[in-house]
């Protein structure tokens, strides 16, 4: 049971708009601690993809955007390319725990 | 460029020891906290531990507390994490992090190496 709840599975055909959702709690999100996303090709490491809830590292296309509201935050990807395909990872801090806590990961279907 | 690299894993048995090792290039190793993170095979990502820059500070998460030991030698630029007691649930691709502390995140990883806890 993860800390940040996100949803299983997406899809969307090549071109489309898709969003995952990441839902967390007063003691992480809600507390106003950042919201980071991790992408993780298939048979790869994870990779930094947004941080600080709505910032790309150099190197990220701008069809990835981020953001984040109350206790929840959101990663739309525009434009789907077939390389999006991959799983996603939500990740904040959590002020119970004291630790960095990570979504259960949703994974990103191109149809 | 920022590069870790991992060693060490492998296939050992329930209640064996094994030590995996991180090396670390292309930053200020000593300026950063460093962590672990496995992820069990088909399932998410999972933190394991962290250690500040200095090596004063260490977090565990309780599944791995009082088994596993991390540290680090910032002359050799290098993180450690000692797994004892293994477990069949500690299967896993441990992966090492750069943890900027300011921002609780993970900026850049390793590739992984994998550890398999089985007779």
């Amino acid at each position: 049971q993860s800390v940040l709840t996100q949803p299983p599975s997406v899809s969307g055909a090549p071109g489309q708009r898709v969003t995952i959702s990441c839902t967390g709690s007063s003691s992480n999100i809600g507390a106003g601690y950042d919201v980071h996303w991790y992408q993780q090709l298939p048979g790869t490491a994870p990779k930094l993809l947004i941080y600080g809830n709505s910032n790309r590292p150099s190197g990220v296309p701008d069809r990835f955007s981020g953001s984040k509201s109350g206790t929840s935050a959101s990663l739309a990807i525009t434009g789907l390319q077939a390389e999006d395909e991959a799983d996603y990872y939500c990740q904040s801090y959590d002020s119970s725990l004291r630790v960095g806590v990570f979504g259960g990961g949703t994974k990103l279907t191109v149809l | 460029q920022v590069q870790l690299v991992e060693s060490g894993g492998g296939l050992v048995k329930p209640g064996g020891s094994l030590r995996l090792s991180c090396a670390a290039s292309g930053f200020t190793f000593s300026d950063y906290y460093m962590s672990w993170i496995r992820q069990a095979p088909g399932k998410g990502l999972e933190w394991v531990s962290y250690i500040s820059s200095s090596g004063s500070t260490i977090y565990y998460a309780d599944s791995v507390k009082g088994r596993f030991t991390i540290s680090r030698d910032n002359a050799k630029n290098s993180l450690y994490l000692q797994m004892n007691s293994l477990r069949a649930e500690d299967t896993a691709v441990y992966y090492c992090a750069r943890y900027p502390i300011s921002g609780y995140l993970f900026d850049y990883w390793g590739q992984g190496t994998l550890v398999t806890v089985s007779s």
